[in-house]
């Protein structure tokens, strides 16, 4: 099994651009999980699904947007981006709602905004 | 706020010897609390986890104490070997969501 599949790995943008983060898990879980970790932090939640068609904001939501039309796909928006939004970024799936079994992690995208 | 808190940075320990990280929250609302490992360039990959109704859960090389009354959690590694070097986060599961909040790390050194 491929688990969580993360796209690009690496990305530079340009303040005020866009860009779509891909995420895509072939395990079937209900639960999919964007979060970003900063240098010397832990990781906080973007958004979060709790299945498909069912979205809402985590922690740090501003100058992001996700969707999820399909159990499998999770992808991640970026609209105007700015360098606060310089960061790695984690998509992670999950089958139990409470989290106990731990998260599938994603190997994560790097975004750099100049 | 931050609710969950790692306050070593980094942790240096001879191959053989117990690693002993710790973990501190402040929100009383955590049913489960987790740990997870990270080696450069990888995303996070799950180790142990604990409900807040036990005080201890082991798997292999892996033991979790909790410590509700200090707000304390620990993870053990006996004996830690030169693989275990990677960063180590600590989690805080408060509702059916499966949301985490995580601290921001432990960097494990195990030196030959």
């Amino acid at each position: 099994n491929a688990g969580v599949t993360q796209t690009p790995k690496f990305r530079i943008l340009k303040i005020g651009q866009s860009m779509t983060l891909q995420c895509t898990q072939d395990m079937n879980h209900n639960y999919m999980y964007w979060y970003r970790q900063d240098p010397g932090m832990g990781l906080k939640l973007i958004y979060y699904s709790v299945g498909a068609g069912i979205t809402d904001k985590g922690e740090v939501p501003n100058g992001y947007n996700v969707s999820r039309s399909t159990t499998e796909d999770f992808p991640l928006r970026l609209e105007l981006a700015a360098p606060s939004q310089t960061s790695v970024y984690f998509c992670a799936s999950s089958t139990h709602s409470t989290g106990e079994d731990g998260y599938t992690f994603g190997s994560g995208t790097r975004l750099t905004v100049v | 706020d931050q609710q969950v808190k790692q306050n070593s940075p980094s942790l240096s320990v001879q191959e053989g010897r117990i690693s002993i990280l710790n973990c501190d929250y402040t929100n009383s609302m955590f049913d489960y609390f987790l740990w997870y490992k990270k080696y450069p360039a990888e995303g996070p990959t799950f180790l142990i986890s604990i409900s807040s109704i036990k005080d201890k859960n082991e798997d292999g090389r892996f033991t979790v104490f909790l410590n509700k009354s200090a707000k304390h959690l620990s993870l053990h590694i006996v004996p830690s070997q030169p693989g275990d070097s990677a960063v180590y986060f600590c989690a805080g599961s408060t509702d059916s969501w499966g949301k985490l909040q995580f601290g921001a790390g432990t960097q494990v050194v195990v030196t030959p």
